[in-house]
């Protein structure tokens, strides 16, 4: 499977401020998602990455806070704009490698807001 | 009703036993099933997946799907300490192949 790599692991910021989080592939994949994962929670799609055109977002998820770039087929990044303490979390990115719709994850970003 | 619905657990179970873990889905379109397992502070890793009814063996991990009742499982045989980590099932959302919705995660622990 694919080898997945996100800057930064871990990150403390302070409200109102953005963090722009990288993920790179170590190969051409067409589809990229950005997952986030609240506190003791489950992980819930924020956008599906594509490339060429504007990110696809689930619903509750909107552009202006989640700005996403995918200038070509092994990176894309998220951006965490004008943050509140709401948006402490993991981000994660995944990318869908293989024959059979399988997804794998990158390890994470971990998020402070204070 | 979740689309996704686990167990949170703490599923415990002893060292070298079986660890059963279920997972039942709402939309009944559903077509492919995933079990991942997070380890605390890691992000979640693919196991198995499973597409057809019936069970997928992998090493000491065996898949379930009955799609009739609209649950997927996963048994973990001979279970080790190693093993302890919370596992997530994953459906795709009908008429997408890959925007997945998880469920909420079984923790399980496995004592030695």
């Amino acid at each position: 499977s694919a080898v997945i790599s996100q800057k930064p692991s871990r990150d403390i910021c302070q409200r109102g401020t953005s963090l722009t989080i990288q993920c790179q592939v170590d190969s051409q994949v067409t589809m990229m998602f950005w997952y986030r994962q609240q506190p003791g929670q489950s992980l819930t799609l924020i956008a599906t990455a594509n490339q060429g055109s504007e990110a696809t977002y689930e619903s509750g998820f909107v552009i202006d806070k989640f700005p996403i770039s995918r200038p070509n087929l092994t990176f894309s990044t998220l951006t965490v704009s004008n943050m509140s303490p709401e948006d402490s979390s993991i981000y994660l990115c995944s990318v869908e490698d293989g024959p059979v719709d399988e997804q794998f994850f990158g390890p994470g970003t971990r998020l402070t807001v204070l | 009703q979740k689309e996704v619905e686990q167990n949170s657990g703490p599923l415990s179970v002893p060292e070298g036993a079986i660890a059963s873990l279920n997972c039942t889905y709402s939309d009944r379109g559903s077509q492919s099933f995933f079990w991942y397992r997070q380890y605390s502070g890691k992000s979640p890793e693919l196991i198995m997946s499973i597409y057809s009814n019936g069970d997928k063996e992998d090493g000491r991990f065996t898949a379930q799907l009955n799609k009739a009742s609209q649950y997927v499982s996963l048994l973990i045989r001979d279970s080790q300490p190693s093993d302890s980590a919370t596992y997530l099932c994953a459906v795709p959302r009908v008429g997408s192949s890959y925007k997945l919705i998880f469920g909420s995660g079984t923790r399980l622990l496995v004592r030695p």
